[in-house]
């Protein structure tokens, strides 16, 4: 199995620009979570899918930060416009029985 | 609020067993222990979970009090590798299952040669 997979690893952006994060969950899994990791903050859940439908965003910043899953095998985080304080590391995770896999991340730096 | 306390940091010798504690004094009967780890520039990794009985797998073992209000997590024999923060979890599995997970601080476990 490959896993949860997101893209891209690795981007740099200017702040006002459109980011579009993007995760393939593993194949079954019926839920899906983002999470954003910063040393501050540290692993904060922004909203989870069940069966594609989002079921609880109460975690998502503000109104510039959008998520979307058109379909089972595929997730998109939007952020519009970015800003330097988005910078930070991406998860996505998704829901196998009872256990939640994490894919390796995107590295997110707003300048 | 994370619903876990654990010690921020400890050092343990490679090749002996790192015994990393966890207290979760306001578990409720439903949710259940899990114990992930995060390597540098990685993703969280499963390691183990469990209820009430101790449970062991390829991994690690994870010991849970009579009571259920501490758990103890046993890498049993450390190597350079197992290097990570370690974080202690309760989670329910009710809800259709889909409930996320709730991180704390963790434990930075680091392994000395």
């Amino acid at each position: 199995d490959a896993g949860v997979i997101q893209s891209p690893r690795h981007e740099v952006t200017e702040m006002g620009q459109e980011v579009t994060l993007r995760c393939k969950p593993i194949s079954g899994h019926n839920s899906l979570f983002w999470y954003r990791q910063t040393m501050m903050r540290g692993l904060e859940l922004l909203i989870y899918f069940n069966n594609n439908v989002p079921i609880d965003d109460s975690g998502m910043p503000e109104d510039r930060f959008s998520a979307k899953m058109p379909n089972a095998s595929f997730s998109t985080l939007k952020i519009q416009p970015s800003e330097p304080r988005d910078s930070a590391v991406y998860f996505c995770a998704s829901l196998g029985g009872n256990t939640i896999y994490f894919g390796e991340g995107s590295w997110l730096t707003v300048v | 609020d994370a619903k876990t306390t654990q010690p921020p940091s400890m050092d343990c010798a490679e090749g002996r067993a790192a015994n990393l504690p966890c207290n979760h004094s306001t578990i409720s009967g439903n949710e259940y222990v899990y114990w992930y780890r995060q390597i540098h520039s990685q993703g969280p990794q499963y390691i183990i979970h469990g209820l009430k009985n101790n449970e062991t797998n390829e991994m690690a073992s994870l010991i849970i009090t009579e009571d259920r209000k501490s758990s103890t997590l046993i890498l049993p024999h450390a190597t350079l590798r197992d290097t990570a923060v370690y974080y202690c979890i309760v989670r329910s599995h009710s809800g259709g299952g889909a409930d996320g997970l709730t991180f704390g601080k963790g434990t930075h476990l680091i392994i000395q040669p």
